[in-house]
């Protein structure tokens, strides 16, 4: 079956420090990669979406220079928060689909951000 | 921008009720409606999806679609403890699926 794997599944760093997540995956090909962040508020944002050979597009109050993204192949997709602070916690979740946006996401168990 | 809400916020039934969970989105061009079920510490999962308007069941899932009051709701029919989770509707918009905050639903036996 299909299959995310996403790690750290926890992660602590100082405030003003950087932290990168990954995710696999495994049993189709993830032509697609959505980046979520579930908050302590419990609100489901929209960080970015990478497509395999298109450019990455990042939605409103996201951006490069502090989420940037890597998606090399069709396994495997990366994000790192750069200079983290208070406001950056949450859960970060990446989503996978092979197709068109009218799919299904297998989603990874989430990397927990904590900020000192 | 889609914005795309939920209600209740959460939900609390007793084992073997109906639960109504519902969803609306405000772009009418949407495509995709979907429910995803989030257990305490799991990865979400796809549950159920649609594509045109009226309804279809899955075992004791059924999802409703009405795309001109851009409003689609989730029923679960004879409600388990196991049913407990937090769920959230996503809908398509272009590329994008874009998800509700969720309703946290708790079964209690």
């Amino acid at each position: 079956g299909a299959l995310v794997y996403q790690y750290p599944r926890r992660t602590i760093c100082k405030s003003g420090t950087s932290m990168r997540m990954e995710c696999q995956a495994v049993g189709f090909q993830a032509t697609s990669v959505a980046w979520y962040r579930q908050s302590p508020q419990k609100t489901f944002e929209l960080i970015a979406l990478s497509t395999v050979n298109s450019a990455i597009k990042y939605e409103q109050n996201f951006t490069q220079e502090k989420f940037p993204i890597s998606h090399p192949n069709l396994s495997f997709s990366s994000m790192t928060v750069l200079n983290a602070y208070l406001e950056d916690r949450g859960l970060y979740l990446c989503g996978a689909r092979e197709g068109t946006a009218n799919e299904r996401l297998f989603f990874g168990h989430g990397t927990k951000l904590s900020v000192l | 921008q889609q914005k795309v809400q939920q209600s209740p916020e959460s939900l609390i039934v007793p084992e073997g009720a109906m639960t109504s969970l519902n969803c609306t989105f405000s772009d009418s061009a949407s495509q995709y409606f979907a429910w995803y079920r989030q257990h305490s510490g799991k990865a979400p999962k796809a549950l159920m999806s649609i594509f045109s308007n009226g309804e279809k069941e899955e075992g004791r899932f059924t999802i409703h679609l009405n795309k001109a009051s851009l409003h689609f709701s989730l029923h679960i029919r004879d409600s388990q403890p196991s049913d407990s989770a937090l769920y959230l509707c996503a809908v398509n918009s272009g590329t994008y699926q874009r998800f509700g905050t969720g309703t946290k639903l708790q079964v209690v036996p």
